[in-house]
């Protein structure tokens, strides 16, 4: 079946630092990718997504490019903010026709920004 | 666009009661409406999946007869907790999917139940 795998966290950095989250994928087929994030208390907000190869998705300053031959989808940011503290998770959804998606989930990284 | 709502954002509840949740699809028909809970620092695990009109689709291991939805119009899905115990605190998100793109999901808010 389909699977996520996300790099464990929680990830500490400092203001204005680089951010990388990897995140690999199983599936057949050609998935949709997602990164959703989790604000403390809150629900999950779609980030951003790509739904074919090569495709990069940006939102926010952090980009994450659909890399089909290393079945890979890590999230980056050239400069994290305090504000970006946050749960992420890589997700992916089968793609193709029907409507009914099933969305499969990574574990969640957390992400702490210190000033 | 695609907003999705939850009521209750948090509820406490005595064990042995009842306790409903409740998802609405703000600005756009949701055929499909999804169940999650996400245990402390744990990734979401779907419930259940319920399209409108239909029963819905549980995923192994969820109870059924303890985890009631129902989802009798395209905007309103309805979670029922029935005799809450301390081990179904937890927090439930809804997403619904139907909008622009069918194939995207739009997560509410989330609900946190604790039950004492």
């Amino acid at each position: 079946g389909d699977s996520v795998t996300q790099m464990e966290g929680p990830v500490t950095l400092s203001e204005e630092a680089f951010l990388t989250i990897n995140c690999t994928y199983t599936a057949t087929g050609y998935p949709s990718l997602f990164w959703y994030v989790q604000y403390p208390g809150e629900g999950l907000q779609l980030l951003l997504k790509a739904t074919k190869a090569d495709d990069k998705g940006s939102n926010k300053g952090f980009e994450a490019t659909y890399r089909k031959e290393t079945t890979s989808f890590h999230l980056e940011k050239g400069s994290v903010q305090v504000s970006d503290s946050a749960v992420y998770f890589c997700a992916l959804s089968p793609g193709g026709s029907g409507g009914y998606q099933k969305v499969t989930f990574g574990t969640g990284t957390k992400l702490q920004v210190i000033p | 666009g695609a907003v999705v709502s939850q009521h209750p954002s948090w509820v406490i509840c005595k064990s042995g009661t009842s306790v409903k949740i409740e998802c609405r699809s703000l600005d756009f028909q949701a055929t499909t409406m999804f169940w999650y809970r996400q245990f402390p620092k744990q990734s979401l695990m779907l419930m259940a999946t319920s399209n409108e009109g239909s029963k819905a689709t549980y995923e192994q291991g969820v109870e059924k007869d303890k985890f009631l939805i129902n989802h009798a119009s395209l905007t309103l899905s309805t979670l029922t907790v029935t005799s809450a115990h301390p081990e179904d605190s937890s927090f439930y998100i809804c997403s619904a999917s139907g909008g622009k793109n069918p194939y995207e999901q739009y997560f509410g808010p989330g609900t946190r139940l604790t039950v004492t």
